[in-house]
């Protein structure tokens, strides 16, 4: 049973650029949450899709936008790249009930120059 | 506001040496709160699950505890080896909430 997978695992981009992380869940989760961790810092929520719906956003600008697809599969977008949106991008996903654990992805490193 | 604070922000200690991390927060209405461990570069993992009515639970060398009087938690590890060198989050879940709250980390070093 593959756990969450993220794509790709590292990249390298240009301020005011646009990138697109994707994610896929753990089998027979629905559920996906985003995550931004700065080096040396706790994960900070972004936002989460539930139901190809975004159902619940942190404090993060517009610039981040999120999809859900049927497969329960995700992207996360941003544009107009800064260079402090450089770091660690943490997909994870959860199933419907239980309590609530995260199954997080390996990451996808982003740095922006 | 529901905040985690964790302490200490870093530790070093030597192989084989015990250690206790802690984790203080202010949610409300308390669900769970795990202990996750992050490995350099990769995502977290979780240790172990406390409920409200739990006190102790161990899981190998790992032992967490919960004070939901006090809303505090700590985590003890025994022995410690080179692979426990990692990051140690702390996160509570609340009711009403489909977003637990994080804590920074500790960030753990253990030397040979």
């Amino acid at each position: 049973d593959a756990g969450v997978t993220q794509s790709p695992t590292h990249l390298i981009k240009t301020r005011g650029q646009q990138v697109t992380l994707r994610c896929s869940p753990k089998s027979g989760h629905d559920t996906v949450s985003w995550y931004q961790q700065a080096l040396g810092q706790g994960p900070q929520f972004i936002f989460q899709y539930y139901e190809e719906e975004e159902r619940q956003r942190g404090n993060f600008p517009d610039r981040f936008s999120g999809h859900q697809f049927p497969n329960y599969s995700s992207e996360l977008n941003v544009n107009a790249l800064l260079l402090g949106d450089s770091a660690l991008y943490l997909c994870a996903s959860s199933f419907p009930g239980g309590t609530g654990e995260l199954f997080f992805g390996e990451g996808s490193r982003l740095t922006v120059l | 506001k529901n905040q985690v604070e964790q302490s200490p922000q870093s530790l070093i200690i030597l192989e084989g040496k015990n250690c206790t991390l802690q984790c203080n927060y202010t949610v409300s209405p308390f669900s769970n709160l795990r202990w996750y461990k992050q490995d350099t570069g990769r995502g977290p993992v979780s240790l172990t699950i406390m409920t409200f009515s739990e006190n102790t639970k161990s899981n190998g060398r790992y032992t967490a505890t919960l004070d939901a009087d006090t809303k505090q938690s700590s985590l003890h590890i025994t022995a410690s080896q080179l692979s426990d060198s990692a990051s140690y989050i702390c996160v509570v879940r609340w009711g009403g909430s489909y977003i637990p709250t994080f804590g920074r980390g500790t960030s753990l070093i253990v030397h040979p």
